[in-house]
């Protein structure tokens, strides 16, 4: 298996413009993270899937993120309008709720994502 | 409100040594399961070892174990013989039976050759 893969690796932008993460989370798993990790916060939780449904969003920051989920083997993180202090790096994660007691994460090699 | 504590945000070790690094948790469940997840330079992170919380023997995986104290909310990790491969950034999580994840704000560890 490729594991959880994430495009792209590194994304620099300008203030004000759009910008979209993409993950793919390991065939046959049920649940998808997204994670975003600063110095100052660590790593934050933004917003889960089961199956495809959003499960708790409480971790969006503002209105300006926005993550879809459209099958099971795709999802986007959407930031629009970026701003400076989004600058961070966002990780996807997938597990299998099924899979074993311990429904280990399994984590992609984030998008580091610097915006100007 | 559950949380992850880990006081430590830099250990070092000298090259063969042993390190401990400290967690400590808050929850009123009673199922859940505590993980240490290691990422290294690469950003890679990578599950180092998982513990049920109604296991009572410390899990052990090679030069890496823990200790833990329910009563306590504790859930250290010691590595043995450390190595320079182990210099990484090493995070606590805590999830209840299910899904979310609840990530410490992360030790850096430093190995001194």
């Amino acid at each position: 298996d490729a594991g959880v893969i994430q495009s792209p690796r590194h994304e620099v932008t300008e203030m004000g413009q759009e910008v979209t993460l993409r993950c793919k989370p390991i065939s046959g798993h049920d649940y998808l993270f997204w994670y975003r990790q600063t110095m100052m916060r660590g790593l934050e939780l933004l917003i889960y899937f089961n199956n495809n449904v959003p499960i708790d969003d409480s971790g969006m920051p503002e209105d300006r993120f926005s993550a879809k989920m459209p099958n099971a083997s795709f999802s986007t993180l959407k930031i629009q309008p970026s701003e400076p202090r989004d600058s961070a790096v966002y990780f996807c994660a997938s597990s299998f709720a099924g899979g074993g007691p311990y429904n280990e994460q399994f984590f992609g090699p984030g998008t580091r994502l610097t915006v100007l | 409100a559950q949380t992850v504590t880990q006081s430590q945000p830099e250990m070092s070790v000298q090259e063969a040594e042993t390190v401990t690094l400290s967690c400590t948790y808050d929850t009123s469940e009673s199922d859940y399961y505590l993980f240490w997840y290691k990422q290294p330079p690469s950003r890679q992170m990578i599950l180092v070892i998982r513990q049920e919380a109604y296991k009572q023997q410390n899990a052990t995986e090679n030069r890496f174990s823990v200790n833990f104290q329910k009563a306590a909310k504790s859930f250290s990790l010691k590595i043995s013989d450390s190595q320079l491969g182990d210099a990484a950034m090493y995070f606590c999580a805590w999830g209840p039976t299910g899904n979310q994840f609840y990530f410490g704000t992360g030790t850096s560890l430093t190995v001194i050759p």
